[in-house]
Parts: structure tokens; sequence; C-alpha cells
């Protein structure tokens, strides 16, 4: 049974290039939530998908998008990069229906912005 | 709004010894609660959660934690630490209605001594 999975591993950007970040959920899990991980800290909620669309999301500007495919795989775009969005970009996915917030994490996506 | 609190910030402790690391959270109604370890440069493993029932669960690796809703806290407590338990230790708090978002602690650094 496959986890989640995320691609890059790591990424080394320049202050504002764009990026993309990608993440397969866990087997059978339709929801996906982002958090960003600075260095020191706990992750902060970014947003969530379901069916498609954006349900939630945390206090991160516009320049920070999603997406989800009809196959539950989900991308993170991070426009004008800053260097303060260096961090761990982590993905979760969850069951919608299930025990809520019973998320599974991902490795993460180590963005470096020069 | 939920918050969590980790008022330890890095705790050291011999092999062998016992840990608890300690978890306040702020939530209107009856939470979902977690723990999670993360080793460095990983994504986060769920070590045990508690939803509801018996306020005493037990997670992976021989962790557990018991649930006190006068005091608002979630420790987490092993009774024999092992020099791989070295890691992170985030608590969090889940919504028990509607979206699944999930808010962290700062988390504990854990450093084990032979």
């Amino acid at each position: 049974d496959a986890g989640v999975t995320q691609s890059p591993t790591h990424l080394i950007k320049t202050r504002g290039q764009q990026v993309t970040l990608r993440c397969s959920p866990k087997s059978g899990h339709d929801t996906v939530s982002w958090y960003q991980q600075a260095l020191g800290q706990g992750p902060q909620f970014i947003f969530q998908y379901y069916e498609e669309e954006e349900r939630q999301r945390g206090n991160f500007p516009d320049r920070f998008s999603g997406h989800q495919f009809p196959n539950y795989s989900s991308e993170l775009n991070v426009n004008a990069l800053w260097l303060g969005d260096s961090a761990l970009y982590l993905c979760a996915s969850s069951l919608e229906g299930g025990r809520a917030a019973e998320q599974y994490f991902g490795p993460g996506t180590r963005l470096t912005v020069t | 709004a939920q918050s969590v609190t980790q008022p330890d910030i890095h705790i050291t402790v011999s092999e062998g010894a016992s840990l608890e690391l300690r978890c306040n959270y702020s939530y209107g109604a009856t939470p979902y609660l977690f723990w999670y370890v993360q080793s460095p440069g990983q994504g986060l493993q769920l070590l045990l959660k508690y939803f509801s029932g018996d306020t005493l669960v037990q997670g992976i690796k021989g962790f557990e934690a018991e649930f006190k809703r006068s005091q608002s806290s979630f420790n987490l407590r092993k009774p024999s630490v092992h020099w791989s338990d070295a890691a992170e230790y985030f608590c969090a708090v889940g919504y028990s209605g509607g979206y699944q978002k999930v808010t962290f602690g700062t988390g504990t650094k854990l450093q084990v001594i032979p």
C-alpha cells in the first residue's frame, strides 16, 4: 500500500521565481492538505483540497495556490517567491467521511529560495 | 480558534529513563488529538491519536498518551526511552466538525544521551 508521495525531494529557486510541488495521496484517500514547516517550527496549514476544490485555507497570501486532479493528486504553486518561503512543504492525505483530521503525511519537499 | 502549546522546546533524557512530553490545547468542543514524530529532514509519522472513549491511548513504538479534559492536556509518555527515539515530537489538535484542519504545536526536540 503506497503511502503519500511528494516530488521533488529538494528544490532551489531564486527570489521572484515560481515553483510547483506535487503530491500523490495514500491509496484510497480523497482529500489533500498542504502545510509549510519553517525551520524550527511546527507545520502551518496552507489549504485543503477535496473534490478538486479548495475548501479551507490558512493564513497564506494568494501567491500560494493549488490544484487537485481527478485522481486526487495535488499540486502546490507558489508565485513570486520570497526568501521567507524557504521551508519544508508537507502534503497530507485523508479520507473524507473518515475520522476527521486523521492525516497521513508525505516526506516533504525542501524548498530553498536564494 | 484551536491552538496547541508545547511548553518544552528541548528535553534531554538518559537512555532507559522515562519520558513525558507536555501538550496543552485550546478548543471549544471535544478535540481530536494527535502526537506525531519527525526525524531530521523527514516527514511526520503518526504515533497515536485520541478521538473519544478511553482517555489513555496506546501508540506505536511503546508510546502512550493520556487525555485530561479538566487540564486541557494530552501528554505523551514512554516508560523507557531508546536512543532511536531522539527526534522532534509534535502535538496537534484536529477540528471535530466539518473540515479536517489540523493545528500543530511548535514541537519538542528530544535528545537521548547514553
